[in-house]
Formats: structure tokens, C-alpha cells, sequence
């Protein structure tokens, strides 16, 4: 079956870039995403790369889809205190469900 | 607009007991889902409802059942809890197709952290 991995932690300084690191065992993904999750609240779409794409930057934000390999990436350049949170990797495949990974706990210490 | 709202915020409930979690979106949705958050497991699928009327299983749908009781609720109903309920709830809704047509943004409610001694 589908199945999305994402290391648990990651911790970084003030100002530095954080790199979140996704795999997923689905070739015939057609979307994935990049949800966050701050303390005490729901999950917020944060960005998202269409399969087709390789690199997707929206402001502070890089995607990196490597298809061949099945790993997506997301950069947060000058990461800032206000980061901190969980990001969840998900994929769908014209459906109407979403398959989220663990979870990448990220630590923003200054 | 509130969004996806969800009640209780808390609950604790002892071995056996029932109760329902209550969810309601006012973003005029079709899509609605039910999730569980445990650590290091993520964001796990309960039963989801593509449409009113409708529901469907998830990746883990024992020992739950739902009702779509109209466009905006999807309430998710635990008849003899069990501690390996203990969770974190989340409701959410799907919105309007992203990108080409096919993505997926999912608005999530707050969640529901529910304690079973």
C-alpha cells in the first residue's frame, strides 16, 4: 500500500535554512503537499507541487520533488522562531483522500 | 466564517463509555473527513464522507462508527471506548480542487484530545 516517510526531528538556529526530507512509495502520485501543524491546532496547507514539476518557490519556501527516487524536500530559508512547528508531507493521487507521512518535528533555537 | 469547528476541545472518558465528537464546516464543502493523530504516526484516516448522504471507511475504521447528517456535520461516535482511543481528533473538510484540477487542500479543525482510563 501507500506509505509516506519523514525523519521525527529536526532542529536548526535562527536564521539558518531547515531542509525537511519526505519519501513516498507511490509512483502514480499526482499531487503532493506540505502541511504544518503549530501547538494546539489543526494542520494548515502550506504549499503543495504538482508531479510534473521538478522545484516549486514560493517566497521563503523551496519544494523539491526528485520523482525518480520518490523524495520530496522542503527548504525554509532564514528560519525563524515562528517555524517551529510539525510538517507533514502528503500525497493524493486524484483522489479524495490524502496519505500524510509522520510527521518532522522542527526546533528553531536562537 | 468559522470554518471547520469541532467539539469537545477535551475529554476523558473511562473503559466502556460511549460518546460522539462533533464536527461541522460552514465553507459549504462536500468532502469530510475524520482523522486520529498519535505520535509518530501521523495523521491516520478514520472514515471520510465525499458527499451528504455518504460515508466510507479509512485506513482505521474499528470500533467508530459517523453520520453525515447534512452538508455542514460529520459527527464520529465511539460506542464502548477502549485506552487505545486515546487520541488526538482531527475533523476536516476539502475545499475546491487545486492546481490542474486534481489537488487536494484539506481545512482541519482544531482538533479533540480524548483521554480513555
Amino acid at each position: 500500500g501507500e506509505d509516506v516517510e519523514q525523519s521525527l526531528f529536526l532542529s536548526v538556529r535562527e536564521g539558518d535554512s531547515s531542509v525537511i526530507n519526505c519519501t513516498y512509495t507511490d509512483s502514480s502520485s499526482t499531487y503532493l503537499y506540505w502541511y504544518k501543524q503549530e501547538p494546539g491546532a489543526g494542520l494548515q496547507l502550506l504549499t503543495y507541487i504538482f508531479s510534473n514539476m521538478d522545484m516549486k518557490q514560493d517566497q521563503r519556501l523551496t519544494v523539491l520533488l526528485n520523482k525518480k527516487d520518490k523524495h520530496l524536500s522542503l527548504r525554509i530559508a532564514d528560519t525563524q522562531t515562528g517555524d517551529s512547528a510539525i510538517y507533514f508531507c502528503a500525497e493524493s493521487h486524484y483522489t479524495d483522500k490524502l496519505i500524510f507521512g509522520t510527521g518532522t518535528r522542527l526546533q528553531v533555537f536562537p | 466564517n468559522a470554518g471547520v469547528t469541532q467539539t469537545p476541545k477535551f475529554q476523558v472518558l473511562k473503559t466502556g463509555q460511549s460518546m460522539t465528537l462533533q464536527c461541522a464546516q460552514d465553507m459549504n464543502h462536500n468532502s469530510m473527513y475524520w482523522y486520529r493523530q498519535d505520535p509518530g504516526m501521523g495523521l491516520r484516516l478514520i472514515y471520510y464522507s465525499a458527499s451528504e448522504g455518504t460515508t466510507d471507511k479509512g485506513e482505521v475504521p474499528n470500533g467508530y462508527n459517523v453520520s453525515r447528517l447534512n452538508k455542514r456535520e460529520f459527527s464520529l461516535r465511539l460506542e464502548s471506548a477502549a485506552p487505545s482511543q486515546t487520541s488526538v481528533y482531527f475533523c476536516a473538510s476539502r475545499g475546491q480542487p487545486i492546481g490542474s484540477g486534481g489537488g487536494n487542500e484539506q481545512f482541519f479543525g482544531p482538533g479533540t484530545r480524548l483521554t480513555v482510563l
